[in-house]
């Protein structure tokens, strides 16, 4: 079975560039949630999807948004990047709705995005 | 509010043991656990529900003090492949109980 995949791996922008992340959760997972990994700050959950919806969303401004398509893949949108949202994006799938017992997650490798 | 860790980072020799706490200020319904390795993504380890359950993987097993909001992860007789980032993730037991809230992480690194 396929793990979850991210691409790209690594992007290099400069600050005012807006920029898309693509998440392909396994077979069958329904829940696709995105985080920000930033050294010292662990995860910071960024949004959850599930079916299509969004179901929960964390503390970020408006410039970060998402979305998922019928197939259960899902896309994170920066906007108008600032130098603050260089870090590593883990998307996350997993069979039930995020927070469900016993349904723990699967993380992708990450997509390294460097603003300049 | 991010559930904090204990300690930040810890060194051990292969075949020492270690504790890795996670404590919340809010009522917590379950705590998940994971482990990342340097340029790896995070894999699962086990998921704790409220009533004090204790859970073993192999010898990393881990508890969940409710009265204390607290989990505590124990890796005994720790061997080379156990270092990296432990995280907790807390799902709260009421408000918005939707959300996976992650700990900032603890290192760990096993030397031999």
């Amino acid at each position: 079975k396929a793990g979850v995949t991210q691409t790209p791996r690594y992007l290099i922008k400069t600050r005012g560039q807006q920029v898309t992340l693509s998440c392909s959760p396994i077979s069958g997972h329904r829940s696709v949630s995105w985080y920000q990994q930033t050294p010292g700050q662990g995860l910071q959950f960024l949004f959850e999807y599930f079916s299509e919806t969004q179901r929960n969303k964390g503390n970020f401004p408006g410039r970060f948004s998402g979305r998922q398509f019928s197939n259960s893949r899902s896309e994170m949108n920066v906007s108008t990047l600032e130098l603050g949202d260089s870090a590593l994006y883990l998307c996350a799938s997993s069979l039930l709705p995020l927070g469900t017992d016993n349904s723990p997650l699967h993380f992708g490798n990450g997509t390294r995005l460097t603003v300049t | 509010q991010q559930p904090v860790q204990s300690p930040q980072a810890v060194i051990l020799r292969e075949g020492e043991d270690a504790v890795i706490n996670c404590s919340s200020s809010k009522a917590l319904y379950s705590v998940h656990w994971y482990r990342q390795k340097h340029g790896e993504a995070p894999v699962f380890l086990m998921i704790l529900l409220k009533g004090g359950e204790q859970k073993g993987h192999d010898k990393i097993s881990a508890s969940f003090n409710e009265k204390k909001q607290q989990s505590s992860l124990y890796l005994t007789a720790s061997q080379l492949s156990y270092s990296g980032t432990y995280f907790c993730g807390t799902r709260r037991l009421s408000g918005n109980t939707g959300k996976l809230i992650f700990g900032q992480g603890t290192t760990l690194q096993v030397k031999p």
